[in-house]
């Protein structure tokens, strides 16, 4: 079974428009976290945003937040005001396991295309 | 800046020609990953370095080996490359594992295989 689910291939927004992308998972694990990486086309895994299984709020970077539901095991990714540069494949990740057996596990990404 | 570091960024090798692959950080991080990417997939782990101990994932084929002579750098080691080595393997650190765990990636090794 995906740990991870990502169901959107692809997206097309306008720029400055905000975006929600989707991201399900799966754990039995209490303890986990969440993680929204941006992937450009130069192959670059770029850290956007962490949220941890025991986080009471969503967390929130510049123009990127997590939206965490943690009873639907949901925590899609939210970029507001997009813009062209923010076109790029992104990536959610979820760490799970016990210390010096932790694992980040990924799902098969969104491809985010902004459109002038 | 601190940073994760890979060298070269694309190489270029010949079916079951040796080929190493380097990573080296400026971040002291203790916990050193190696992930192959291939086309239109997600990254896959392929083991990782705790300081100087090493662990393996249940898949990675025995082709693929790894080194860690200190704490800024590792390599990635593979023994007679196959066409379906083809990929970008990258680089990761992390500080320590847990809450504090978030990974950091270099910009990838593109590995052709002819």
């Amino acid at each position: 079974a995906q740990k991870i689910t990502q169901t959107q291939p692809g997206m097309f927004v306008q720029e400055k428009e905000a975006v929600t992308l989707d991201c399900t998972y799966d754990t039995s694990d209490p303890s986990y976290g969440l993680f929204w990486y941006k992937q450009p086309s130069s192959g670059e895994m770029i850290f956007l945003i962490y949220q941890g299984s025991y986080d009471q709020q969503n967390a929130t970077e510049g123009r990127y937040s997590l939206n965490f539901q943690k009873a639907r095991k949901s925590a899609n990714l939210v970029i507001s005001a997009s813009q062209l540069g923010d076109s790029a494949m992104y990536f959610c990740a979820m760490r799970e396991g016990n210390f010096g057996n932790e694992k980040l596990t990924f799902g098969t990404g969104t491809r985010l295309t902004i459109i002038p | 800046d601190a940073m994760v570091i890979q060298n070269p960024r694309y190489q270029v090798t010949q079916f079951g020609k040796p080929v190493t692959l380097s990573c080296s950080q400026t971040l002291n991080h203790n916990v050193m990953y190696w992930y192959q990417q291939k086309s239109s997939q997600a990254p896959k782990l392929l083991f990782h370095y705790y300081d100087k101990d090493f662990n393996n994932e249940a898949d990675t084929p025995d082709n693929f080996q790894s080194r860690r002579p200190n704490t800024s750098f590792c390599f990635l080691d593979i023994r007679s490359p196959g066409l379906g080595d083809a990929a970008m393997y990258l680089c990761a650190t992390s500080r320590v594992y847990g809450a504090e765990g978030t990974q950091y990636f270099g910009p990838g090794t593109r590995l052709t295989v002819l």
